[in-house]
């Protein structure tokens, strides 16, 4: 089945940072991937989905210059988030999915701003 | 919108018993359902479902989607200290982005040895 590979797994920076998370998709090509934020005992929130060579897609409330989404090649998406404040700090989550099949999720980076 | 609500929102048993987990949902251009496990990190899959009535199976877990009535279970037998973990229920369809899930809000499953 699809693998799913993000790192870093864990991240801890000062205010103000930039941080940028790297999300592959190890044996298909993926036109299209997913991000998610998750808080602590909540369900995973779709921030954005990521289109191969072009915009990425975001949902309602998600602010398109904070959360910089960039998915180049086939294999590869990243979320930058610019200039993080404490209130970024989550669970941040990438997925792909191929067709019809369900979509799998890579390991999650945990986001700690101070 | 698109909606997904998940019921019991926690559920604290013993090993041994049997749980029954609920997700409903309203979404426009349904494609299908899914069954997530989460524990530490990322969630793993469990099972799509896409046709109503047919059950499908996998060791003491198993789930079944009603399309009629919008809702799918998920049920778990002779639960292990192991089950414990969110359960996340997530449907596919609406919108113009293929592929795209939402989420129901988890079912947070402890048991107890």
């Amino acid at each position: 089945g699809a693998v799913v590979s993000q790192h870093p797994s864990w991240v801890i920076c000062k205010s103000g940072t930039s941080v940028k998370i790297e999300c592959r998709s190890l044996d298909f090509q993926a036109t299209t991937m997913f991000w998610y934020r998750q808080f602590p005992k909540q369900s995973l929130m779709l921030m954005a989905t990521s289109n191969e060579g072009s915009k990425a897609t975001y949902e309602q409330g998600v602010e398109k210059d904070k959360f910089l989404i960039n998915h180049a090649s086939l294999t590869l998406s990243t979320l930058t988030v610019t200039s993080a404040h404490p209130e970024d700090s989550s669970f941040y989550i990438c997925s792909s999915a191929v067709g019809n099949q369900p979509q799998h999720f890579g390991d999650g980076t945990r986001l700690s701003i101070l | 919108e698109d909606k997904v609500v998940q019921s019991p929102l926690s559920l604290v048993v013993h090993e041994g018993d049997t749980v029954t987990l609920n997700c409903s949902y309203e979404v426009t251009n349904f494609r299908s359902l899914l069954w997530y496990k989460q524990e530490k990190k990322a969630p793993t899959f469990l099972f799509m479902l896409t046709s109503s009535g047919i059950e499908k199976k996998s060791g003491r877990l198993s789930s079944i989607l009603d399309k009629k009535e919008l809702f799918s279970i998920l049920n778990i037998t002779a639960t292990q200290t192991g089950d414990s973990a969110i359960y996340l229920c997530a449907v596919g369809g609406g919108g113009t982005s293929y592929g795209k899930l939402t989420f129901g809000q988890g079912t947070i499953l402890t048991v107890h040895p």
